[in-house]
């Protein structure tokens, strides 16, 4: 079984600073891998996705992140985050099969400071 | 066009009664499924259904859990003899067919809250 690993609970930073989100994630067989943000009170919303192609991808909002194969990660980085940013953040792996199979990570939460 | 819409919003019940749990899923979405999010948790797979029928309801925790899909459109989540552990956010999430988009789209969730 899939797994997902979002070793910081809570990350604290201040706004105008860059910050890194960090996921890894345990199959090593082909992988589709997501981020999904959650503010307060709200659905979950995608951030970005990998599917295949550029191991650097873009999302909304400014964020982007990048997929590692060699080190089975898929951080999250923006390089200058908004008091709006602050919210829950979920990396998610597929192994392109629906149900069981797309797994979500613990979440991060993002605490942008003034 | 209209999202994923959850119906209640919220729900308190007592140990041992029954509830349901609604999703109207975006129009022409094919897929649909059921989470469940505890408190400083991620998602937790619950079922899934292509049109009308459970393509894998393994995360169901028991046989108290149910869904149904009658006509490929709206869900219901069902849990009979309800306990306090069910109390959690249940979510549900809509895609199009495999192969062509794997995004999920959420619906704000219903917070269940089991006295």
């Amino acid at each position: 079984a899939q797994s997902v690993t979002q070793l910081d609970s809570q990350v604290p930073v201040f706004e105008e600073a860059p910050v890194e989100l960090r996921c890894n994630y345990s199959s090593s067989v082909s992988v589709y891998l997501f981020w999904y943000v959650q503010y307060p009170n709200q659905g979950l919303q995608l951030l970005l996705k990998y599917l295949s192609g550029s191991t650097l991808v873009k999302g909304i909002n400014g964020f982007e992140a990048e997929f590692n194969k060699s080190q089975t990660s898929f951080h999250l980085r923006k390089p200058s985050v908004h008091i709006s940013d602050t919210a829950e953040y979920f990396c998610a792996v597929s192994d392109g099969n629906y149900g069981q199979n797309f797994v979500f990570g613990p979440g991060t939460r993002l605490s942008v400071l003034p | 066009g209209a999202g994923v819409s959850q119906t209640p919003s919220n729900k308190v019940t007592e140990k041992g009664k029954y509830v349901e749990l609604r999703c109207d899923p975006i129009s022409g979405h094919t897929a649909l499924y059921w989470y469940r999010q505890s408190l400083g948790q991620g998602p937790e797979f619950l079922i899934y259904f292509q049109g009308t029928g459970a393509a894998d309801d393994s995360g169901l925790p028991n046989d108290r859990f149910f869904a149904v899909r009658p006509e490929g459109s709206v869900s219901t989540l069902k849990i009979q003899r309800t306990e306090r552990g069910d109390s959690a956010v249940y979510l549900c999430a809509s895609s199009s067919e495999p192969g062509v988009s794997y995004e999920q789209y959420f619906g704000p969730g219903t917070r269940l809250t089991v006295t």
